[in-house]
């Protein structure tokens, strides 16, 4: 059974761009969840994802947004960068009834 | 959310049993007390978790206390791969999000 899988694994971008990145869920698993993890705030819920929806979120500008597409697929986008959103941001998914969640490898993000 | 409190660092010597210790005086009924660590350069990665009785499972023991206020994972003989950050978080089983702290950084020397 695959694994969580972030793509792509690094990225370097300049103040003022917008980036996407990617998550594919474990097949079935229905909820994703994006957290953003730096050395001085460590791991910080973005928001979650379920069927499409968006059923939390964290406490992060509107810069900050994602989506999740009918295969549970989701994709945030971070607009407007800014020195401070480099970071790894991580997603994890989650199957229905389960407790265990699942996090992929990451996507590091360098803002320059 | 509930809160959780962790020592910041905690060593060990490779095959001795390690008690990793977290306090979560606030913790509401409906709470589960979930671990997971993370290694370096990885994703978190689910160790185990409880509500009120001890659970033991292959990676480690969940032990709970009675007025569940507190917990301590026990790794029963710590390796080399064992060196990761451990994080104690409550989670409300009704909802998917984690909450991390700052976790315990566990240090395992040969």
């Amino acid at each position: 059974k695959a694994g969580v899988t972030q793509t792509p694994r690094y990225l370097i971008k300049t103040r003022g761009q917008q980036v996407t990145l990617s998550c594919s869920p474990i097949s079935g698993h229905r909820s994703v969840s994006w957290y953003q993890q730096t050395p001085g705030q460590g791991l910080q819920f973005l928001f979650e994802y379920f069927s499409e929806t968006q059923r939390n979120k964290g406490n992060f500008p509107g810069r900050f947004s994602g989506r999740q597409f009918s295969n549970s697929r989701s994709e945030m986008n971070v607009s407007t960068l800014e020195l401070g959103d480099s970071a790894l941001y991580l997603c994890a998914s989650l199957g229905q009834g389960h407790t265990e969640a699942f996090f992929g490898q990451g996507t590091r993000l360098t803002v320059v | 959310d509930a809160k959780t409190t962790q020592p910041n660092s905690m060593e060990s010597n490779e095959e001795e049993p390690v008690h990793l210790p977290c306090n979560h005086s606030t913790i509401s009924g409906t709470d589960y007390i979930h671990w997971y660590r993370q290694l370096p350069s990885q994703g978190p990665e689910y160790v185990i978790h409880g509500l009120t009785s001890n659970v033991n499972n292959r990676m480690a023991s969940l032990a709970i206390a009675e007025d569940r206020k507190s917990s301590t994972l026990i790794l029963h003989r710590a390796t080399l791969r064992d060196a990761a950050v451990y994080y104690c978080i409550l989670r409300d089983d009704r909802y998917s999000t984690l909450t991390f702290g700052k976790g315990t950084m566990l240090l395992v020397s040969p």
